[in-house]
């Protein structure tokens, strides 16, 4: 069955402190990649994807990710954290148009 | 940007009622669906909806609950007789087609007392 590990179920950093949560999917074909946010009392954003292309995708408010295929990882990148980033983070992946498959999701708590 | 919107907002219903969440998905898109994410739990997929009939389901989608899309614009999620385990926050996505990315709604949080 097709499934998405995350790492880290809770994450607390100091402000400016860099951070990376891991993410491994179980799927052996092509892949769309995701990372969805939820902010406190907020619904699903999407913070950045992956399709095709360079593996070092960009996303909103300094986020990157990496897809390594030999690994069926992606993993989320920010040099930098702040108060603001303080969410849910959640890795997922889909096969086209069908559903998309989501991780347990990481909860980070951003220290002032 | 478009967006898709739900409605209500939240629900609360005595166990054994029916309840009906709303979703109006973006006006463009073809392919619907419908997650749940139990408090704690990650966000997990019951059905998606495309050419007016259901193209994948989960086995959490059983018999209690069906999708309608009755007007074009609005793509509905019925649970005919709610229980407990049914509280959860429920989300409606939209998406125009492949290699385009789902759009999740603000989402329902069902309350079953």
């Amino acid at each position: 069955a097709q499934s998405v590990s995350q790492h880290n179920h809770h994450v607390i950093l100091s402000e400016a402190a860099s951070l990376e949560l891991g993410c491994n999917y179980s799927y052996g074909g092509t892949v769309n990649l995701f990372w969805y946010v939820q902010y406190p009392g907020q619904h699903l954003q999407l913070l950045l994807k992956y399709f095709s292309g360079d593996p070092l995708v960009k996303g909103i408010k300094g986020f990157e990710a990496e897809f390594i295929k030999s690994k069926f990882s992606f993993n989320l990148r920010k040099p930098s954290v702040q108060w603001s980033d303080t969410a849910e983070y959640f890795c997922a992946f889909s096969r086209g148009y069908q559903k998309v498959t989501f991780g347990i999701g990481t909860k980070l708590q951003v220290i002032p | 940007e478009p967006e898709v919107t739900q409605t209500p907002s939240h629900q609360v219903t005595q166990m054994g009622q029916e309840v009906i969440l709303r979703c109006v998905p973006i006006s463009n898109h073809l392919y619907f669906y419908w997650y749940r994410q139990i408090l704690g739990q990650k966000v997990e997929f019951l059905v998606s909806f495309y050419n007016n009939e259901i193209s994948e389901k989960s086995e959490i989608f059983d018999d209690q609950f069906s999708v309608e899309r009755p007007d074009g614009s609005n793509f509905t999620l019925k649970i005919r007789s709610t229980k407990l385990e049914d509280s959860a926050m429920y989300f409606c996505a939209s998406l125009l087609g492949q290699g385009q990315t789902q759009y999740f709604g603000p989402g329902t949080r069902l309350l079953v007392l």
